[in-house]
C-alpha cells in the first residue's frame, strides 16, 4: 500500500521552462513533507519541505505547493536548468515517531 | 570532507554468505538510520538508532542485525543472505531523530546477491 505516490515516473523539460514534479499521499495524518533530490550513485540529498500549516513554501528557484483537501503536493522549478536533472522523491513523515515515507521518485531531465 | 559515509560502494556475493556494511557519519548526529531501496526504487526505512538505542524496527528479517559501537557508526550485519536482499541500502543521519527533520544521506551500497 503505497501512502506516497509519484505517478509520473519521468519528466522531460526545456531549459529555462518550468518543471512541475506532482506527488499525492493518502495518509491524512502526514504533515511535514519533503522533497529529496539524487544524482545517480549518490544518496539522496534535501532540497526543499513544507509543514502543514502552509501551503507554499519558496526557496530560490524552487517552489513546493501543499494542497493538504486533495492530499496533493508540487514541486516547481523554475527556470530548469540542466544541473536539476536528477530523480527527485517526495517524502512525508506524521508527528512523533512514525518513519518517514517516500515515494518511488520522478526523473527529470532538462534538455539544454 | 564526507558526512555520512558507507563501505564498501559495491557488494557482491553468493547466497547463504554473511556481509556486513559500514556507516560512519562526522555530522555529530544523535540519529542515524538503514534504508532499502528495492528493484521497484521504493526507499523504505528499516531502522534507526538514536545514541546507540534502537528506535525503528520496520519488520525487517532478523537476519539484519543493526550494530551502533557509538552514535557517530551504525553498521549493518546481514547473515545467510537470499537474492532478495539484493538492493541499494542508504545510510543516513539527522540531528535529534524527529521526523520532520534534514536527513542526510550515504552514497548507498549496492548489493548484488549472486
Amino acid at each position: 500500500d503505497q501512502q506516497v505516490k509519484q505517478n509520473s515516473p519521468s519528466l522531460s523539460v526545456q531549459e529555462g521552462r518550468i518543471s512541475i514534479l506532482n506527488c499525492d499521499y493518502t495518509n491524512s495524518m502526514f504533515d511535514y513533507f519533503l522533497w529529496y533530490k539524487k544524482y545517480p550513485a549518490e544518496g539522496p540529498t534535501f532540497l526543499i519541505s513544507i509543514s502543514s500549516i502552509k501551503d507554499k513554501n519558496e526557496d530560490g528557484r524552487f517552489t513546493v505547493f501543499l494542497n493538504k483537501s486533495a492530499k496533493h503536493l508540487s514541486l516547481h522549478i523554475v527556470p530548469s536548468q540542466p544541473g536539476d536533472s536528477a530523480v527527485y522523491f517526495c517524502a512525508a513523515s506524521g508527528s512523533g515517531n512514525t518513519p518517514l515515507v517516500f515515494g518511488k521518485g520522478t526523473r527529470l531531465s532538462v534538455i539544454a | 570532507d564526507t558526512a555520512v559515509s558507507q563501505t564498501p560502494k559495491y557488494l557482491v556475493t553468493q547466497m547463504g554468505n554473511d556481509k556486513s556494511i559500514k556507516c560512519e557519519q562526522n555530522l555529530g548526529h544523535d540519529t542515524m538510520y538503514w534504508y532499502k531501496q528495492d528493484s521497484k526504487k521504493f526507499l523504505k526505512i528499516m531502522f534507526s538508532y538514536n545514541n546507540k538505542e534502537l528506535i525503528i524496527n520496520e519488520t525487517v528479517p532478523n537476519r539484519f542485525s543493526p550494530k551502533s559501537p557509538d552514535k557517530a557508526h551504525l553498521n549493518l550485519h546481514i547473515n545467510s543472505l537470499e537474492l532478495g536482499d539484493s538492493a541499494v541500502y542508504f545510510c543516513a543521519s539527522s540531528q535529534e531523530g524527529g521526523w520532520g527533520e534534514t536527513q542526510y544521506f550515504g552514497p548507498g551500497t549496492r548489493l548484488l546477491v549472486l
